[in-house]
């Protein structure tokens, strides 16, 4: 157990719906990465957020948007989906500094658009 | 930017078999260097890690070492078992800015009873 949850573990849904994917980070970790994993694309980065703010993107539609509360958990909304958005989303967090020696994942969102 | 190319699998192995799995870098500074794997149905959980040159990372019998000269960090095993068996992920992290992590394809392994 990494100490990272997300819910929910699966999520069905059709084209052209929105949802959100929920992320915790291990207690006292300030940085949360988003990523997604898919056959053709393998584990793309998405996204970081440190201490509440964004600190990087990386290949994320304008689809899809994620913020990090005051209580440092994470929510990646994903709008508008798409057949192409089915995959495996985690989110990953790591320690109290900026620097990343090692992050942590979660077990990961299974999301099936229909 | 960076990039990380691993060996293209699967990989399949007799049980006691010896392991390598490939992984080479590009990055600019100095990066450090993770192993990750991935069992069906699960998340990434780190293997090993090693966060600067000439270091050898290791746990469970595997082992990496980070050789700058070559850019690489490649998987060794010398004796592999059937729980082994799951996707095995080289990544790195940048040296600086957002210490986001960049990752090669994946490499499957299948040992074999």
């Amino acid at each position: 157990d990494s100490g990272v949850t997300q819910t929910p573990k699966h999520l069905i849904t059709a084209t052209g719906q929105r949802v959100t994917l929920r992320c915790s980070p291990r207690s006292g970790d300030l940085s949360v990465y988003w990523y997604q994993q898919s056959l053709d694309q393998g584990l793309q980065f998405l996204i970081q957020y440190y201490n509440g703010e964004e600190r990087a993107k990386g290949n994320i539609l304008e689809r899809f948007s994620a913020q990090q509360f005051p209580d440092l958990h994470s929510e990646l909304n994903l709008s508008s989906l798409e057949l192409g958005d089915s995959a495996l989303y985690f989110c990953a967090s790591s320690g109290p500094s900026g620097r990343a020696y090692e992050q942590f994942f979660g077990p990961g969102t299974r999301l099936t658009v229909l | 930017g960076d990039s990380v190319t691993q060996m293209e699998g699967p990989v399949t192995l007799s049980e006691e078999a010896f392991l390598t799995i490939n992984c080479t870098y590009t990055a600019t500074g100095y990066p450090s260097l993770f192993w990750y794997v991935q069992y069906p149905g699960e998340g990434l959980q780190l293997l090993l890690k090693a966060t600067k040159a000439d270091d050898k990372g290791s746990n469970k019998g595997f082992e990496a070492t980070y050789r700058k000269e070559t850019t690489s960090f490649h998987l060794e095993k010398g004796s592999v078992q059937v729980s082994d068996s799951a996707v095995y992920f080289c990544a790195l992290s940048e040296a600086s800015g957002t210490y986001k992590y960049i990752f090669g394809t994946g490499t499957r392994l299948k040992v074999l009873a």
